[in-house]
């Protein structure tokens, strides 16, 4: 079946400027992610939704950075007056809940990013 | 410190050779995944473990809970197995939320 699927590949933006950046997860996936990972460094979480709402946030890492989730399905990250050091790869991944090790684990699925370049 | 450690950073071998990534982490954990990240970018989960031992084809996770310490092995490693392998731990107190290493950059050569 159809992956975990992002848009736009890519974007390029004026520092300033609002962005959006959509995730569509795997259909019946109720768990997504948001990551970002940026030149050189690894990976660093943003944001998990559990449907859609979003119980662990914390790796916001500024207040110009919002998601949302509607529906249970697609999200959409937001980044208002985007800064240079926001160029990243963002991506998103999506899961169902397994039980593992005594408790809730999660298998995720990751999209293929949308790498964002401000300048 | 970071709480999860890879090593080694870089690894270079020869097409056949047996390889071995290590991931050590600080934190009690629920899980451990590896995680392969292509040259294009594209991220593919290789293992979720928690205890124990797990093999998918020529790739075999093992995980020593006590000693916080996970080694991915490639046997008979091949040029396409050259990419980013990446260890990311979810916490037992973290909720949902992995914390990643920072990734071991393997070149296998022909």
């Amino acid at each position: 079946g159809a992956g975990v699927s992002q848009s736009p590949s890519n974007k390029v933006t004026e520092k300033g400027k609002d962005v959006e950046l959509r995730c569509d997860p795997i259909s019946g996936h109720t768990a997504l992610y948001w990551y970002r990972q940026s030149l050189g460094q690894g990976l660093e979480f943003l944001i998990y939704f559990q449907g859609n709402s979003a119980p662990d946030k914390s790796g916001l890492p500024s207040d110009r950075f919002s998601a949302e989730r509607t529906g249970g399905s697609v999200s959409t990250l937001t980044i208002q007056r985007t800064q240079q050091e926001d160029s990243a790869v963002y991506l998103c991944a999506s899961s169902l809940a397994e039980w593992i090790g005594g408790g809730l684990n999660y298998e995720q699925y990751f999209g293929p990013g949308t790498r964002l370049t401000v300048t | 410190k970071n709480e999860v450690e890879q090593s080694p950073q870089n690894l270079t071998a020869q097409e056949g050779e047996f390889i071995t990534i290590n991931c050590s982490y600080s934190v009690g954990i629920s899980a451990l995944h590896w995680l392969q990240q292509h040259p294009g970018g594209g991220i593919v989960s290789l293992f979720m473990l928690s205890s124990g031992k797990k093999k998918h084809g020529r790739l075999i996770a093992t995980i020593n809970i006590q000693e916080k310490h996970s080694s991915l092995h490639i046997t008979a490693s091949h040029p396409r197995d050259s990419a980013v392998y990446i260890c990311a731990v979810r916490g037992e107190t973290s909720g949902s939320r992995l914390t990643f290493g920072e990734g071991t950059q393997l070149t296998v050569n022909p």
